[in-house]
């Protein structure tokens, strides 16, 4: 089981919102910064958000991020069938002295 | 532009020790910014997180991993390798070298990915 929390699965149809939740703790998101990753299938991940809500070089500004307390949210507007991939949130574990990241998250635009 | 290189057996029997080579080109492994990192995801699930080093020679390591990994870096190659020793079927996953912003706050490079086989 993994440290941090997200839903297996999100949907929407094109053109539409989804929001992508990252549960974790105090000793995790709430005293550090919060990244996120699209992985396409059969590729690498690519850094989609950093330091909780900077979009990476490239990333268009459909994709932002946020973090409240031990949660952070991944949020996608304007869906396109291209944004359908595994979506990943990652942070740094204090008491564990170690990255940790959550289940993923499989994005389906319908 | 960064770039990194994995590379390594693909094949590794059980019991042997598997060693990764992360190739870095475009940068300096030296340079005191970042951190370098091995990230694995078995078929079908999710990352987990392996290590870091910085430059300076620090290291961390995912706890569950601790007792059977070494990261190591060799500056006058400007690579940093994985030593993963006693592993079994459960070690086989696809192995990533990333870079890592300081605090953890994002990685930004990642290698294409190999993939390793633990079998007999």
């Amino acid at each position: 089981q993994s440290v941090l929390t997200q839903p297996p699965s999100v949907s929407a149809a094109p053109g539409q919102k989804v929001t992508i939740s990252c549960s974790g703790s105090n000793f995790n998101i709430g005293n550090n910064y919060v990244s996120w990753y699209q992985q396409l299938p059969g590729t690498a991940p690519q850094l989609l958000i950093y330091e909780n809500n900077k979009r990476s070089s490239g990333i268009p500004d459909r994709f932002s991020g946020s973090k409240s307390g031990t949660s952070a949210t991944l949020a996608i507007t304007g869906l396109q069938t291209g944004d359908e991939a595994d979506y990943y949130c990652g942070t740094w574990d204090n008491s564990l002295s170690a990255g940790v990241f959550g289940g993923g998250t499989n994005l389906t635009v319908l | 532009q960064v770039q990194l290189q994995e590379s390594g057996p693909g094949l590794v029997k059980p019991s042997q020790t598997l060693s990764l080579t992360c190739s870095v080109s475009g940068g300096s492994i030296s340079d005191g910014v970042y951190y370098w990192s091995w990230v694995r995801q078995p078929a079908g699930k999710g990352l987990e997180w392996i290590g870091r080093l910085y430059s300076g020679g620090n290291t961390n390591y995912n706890p569950s991993l601790q007792s059977r990994v070494t990261i190591s870096v060799d500056t006058s190659k400007n690579q940093f390798s994985l030593k993963l020793n006693s592993v079994t079927a459960a070690d086989t996953a696809v192995y990533y070298c990333t870079r890592a912003m300081k605090f953890f706050s994002g990685m930004d490079v990642w290698g294409q990915g190999t993939t390793v086989t633990v079998s007999s």
